[in-house]
C-alpha cells in the first residue's frame, strides 16, 4: 500500500515560470511533511517542510501548501531556474516518529 | 546545514565477497542513522534504522544477516553487505537524524555498489 504518492513521474517547465509538484497521501495520521531534492548519484537534500498545523510554509523561492481535507500537498518553485532540474521527493511522518514514508519522486526539468 | 559523509562513494566487488560502507555525521552527533537503498527510477527504500549502542531495527524483507549494521558511536554507522551477489548491486544511501531537529534527516552522498 503506497501511502505517499507522487503521480507525475516527470514535469517540464520553462525557466522563469512556476513549477508545481504534487503529492497525495492516504494516512490521516501523518503530521509532518517534507520535500527533498535529489541529483543523480547523490543523496537527497532537505528543501522545506510543513507541520500539519499549518497550511503554508515559505522559504525563498520554495513554498509548500498543505490541504489536509484533500490529503494533498504541493511544492511551488518560483521562478524556476535551470539548477532546479532534479528529482523531487515528498515524504511524510506521524506522531514524532522519525520514520519517513517516501513518494516515488517527480523528475523536474527546467527548460531554458 | 549538517553534513553526512559516506565512504566509499563507489565500489566494485566480486560475487561472494563482503563490502563495508561507512556513514559519518561530520558536525553533529546522530542519535539515529538510517540506511536506504534506491533502485533505478524508484523511491528510497528504508532498509534499517540504527541507534547508537543498540541493535539495528530492520524493515520487513531485509535480511539482517546479509546486511550487517553497526552504530558504534554517535558519529559513525557502518553497513556491511556480506557475501554480495549481483542482485545486491544498488545505490545505498545513509542518513542521520539530528536529535534537535524534528524529523529532519541529513543524507549522505550515497555509495554505488556493483557486484560482478
Amino acid at each position: 500500500d503506497q501511502q505517499v504518492k507522487q503521480n507525475s513521474p516527470s514535469l517540464s517547465v520553462q525557466e522563469g515560470r512556476i513549477s508545481i509538484l504534487n503529492c497525495d497521501y492516504t494516512n490521516s495520521m501523518f503530521d509532518y511533511f517534507l520535500w527533498y531534492k535529489k541529483y543523480p548519484a547523490e543523496g537527497p537534500t532537505f528543501l522545506i517542510s510543513i507541520s500539519s498545523i499549518k497550511d503554508k510554509n515559505e522559504d525563498g523561492r520554495f513554498t509548500v501548501f498543505l490541504n489536509k481535507s484533500a490529503k494533498h500537498l504541493s511544492l511551488h518553485i518560483v521562478p524556476s531556474q535551470p539548477g532546479d532540474s532534479a528529482v523531487y521527493f515528498c515524504a511524510a511522518s506521524r506522531n514524532s516518529n522519525y520514520q519517513l514514508i517516501w513518494g516515488a519522486g517527480t523528475k523536474l526539468i527546467i527548460k531554458p | 546545514g549538517a553534513v553526512v559523509s559516506q565512504h566509499p562513494s563507489w565500489v566494485i566487488c566480486k560475487s561472494g565477497t563482503s563490502v563495508k560502507i561507512e556513514c559519518r555525521s561530520l558536525d553533529f552527533q546522530a542519535t539515529t542513522m538510517f540506511w536506504y537503498r534506491q533502485f533505478p527510477k524508484q523511491s528510497l527504500m528504508l532498509m534499517a534504522t540504527s541507534n547508537e549502542g543498540s541493535k539495528a531495527t530492520y524493515e520487513q524483507g531485509v535480511e539482517k544477516d546479509k546486511f550487517l549494521i553497526n552504530h558504534a558511536s554517535l558519529t559513525l554507522s557502518t553497513l556491511t553487505v556480506t557475501s554480495a551477489h549481483p542482485e545486491d548491486s544498488s545505490f545505498y544511501i545513509c542518513s542521520a537524524r539530528d536529535g534537535t531537529a524534528y524529523n529532519e534527516q541529513f543524507f549522505g552522498p550515497g555509495t554505488r555498489l556493483t557486484v560482478l
